[in-house]
């Protein structure tokens, strides 16, 4: 069983709608939790972090996090054009273990 | 000022070659990652320096030797390259805790020909 699993892309939305992201980890005691959006030719660039179950809020950009579950999600309200990438969730045990990513395209 | 740099960005090579990749961040974290991602963009981590010392070692043939000569540094060298070894290498950087997330190099292109 891989240590963190994404739905799988590619992932595409009209400009101005919400794309939901999802991933599922396996370890249940994993405490820190991240997302990451990797842009083609690019590094992965930190977005988002959450610890706590709920829901946490930066800009357009909503993490959301259920520990009995071990899900994690990431919603992406109003999306734009400069939105299309790929995005990785990332878990933080001992070390940090990225999901395969999903690439998301919005249409204008 | 870049936080974290790698050099070279981009490498090609012949099979059998050895080759090295250096890194430096200069964000005064303990902790320094080197991370292979595929074709298929799957990052993986390779290796985890904390303080100089190695504390992650993934499951990654001996012909990849990393090094790191202070904190701020950590250097990736390859023997003998083969054709598997094409991919990006990213080097990371955080500060020492599970709560921290990692601040990544801009990655070398390895490719082997």
């Amino acid at each position: 069983q891989k240590e963190v699993e994404q739905n799988s892309g590619p992932l595409s939305v009209p400009e101005g709608a919400i794309a939901s992201l999802n991933c599922t980890y396996s370890d249940r005691g994993s405490q820190s939790f991240f997302w990451y959006r990797q842009y083609s030719g690019k590094s992965p660039e930190l977005i988002m972090s959450i610890y706590s179950n709920g829901d946490k809020e930066d800009g357009r950009f909503t993490a959301q996090l259920n520990k009995a579950s071990q899900y994690v999600s990431l919603l992406i309200r109003d999306s734009q054009p400069s939105d299309s990438a790929t995005y990785l969730c990332a878990v933080n045990d001992y070390k940090l273990s990225f999901g395969a990513g999903t690439t998301v395209t919005v249409r204008a | 000022d870049t936080a974290v740099s790698q050099t070279p960005k981009y490498l090609v090579t012949q099979m059998g070659n050895d080759k090295s990749i250096k890194c430096e961040q200069n964000l005064g974290h303990d902790t320094m990652y080197w991370y292979k991602q595929d074709s298929k963009k799957f990052l993986k981590i390779m290796f985890s320096y904390n303080n100089k010392e190695l504390i992650i070692n993934e499951t990654v043939p001996n012909r990849f030797s990393p090094k790191s000569p202070d904190k701020a540094h950590l250097n990736l060298h390859i023997n003998s390259l083969e054709l598997g070894d094409s991919a990006v290498y990213f080097c990371a950087s955080s500060q020492e805790g599970a709560g921290y997330g990692y601040t990544f190099g801009s990655g070398t292109r390895l490719t082997v020909v």
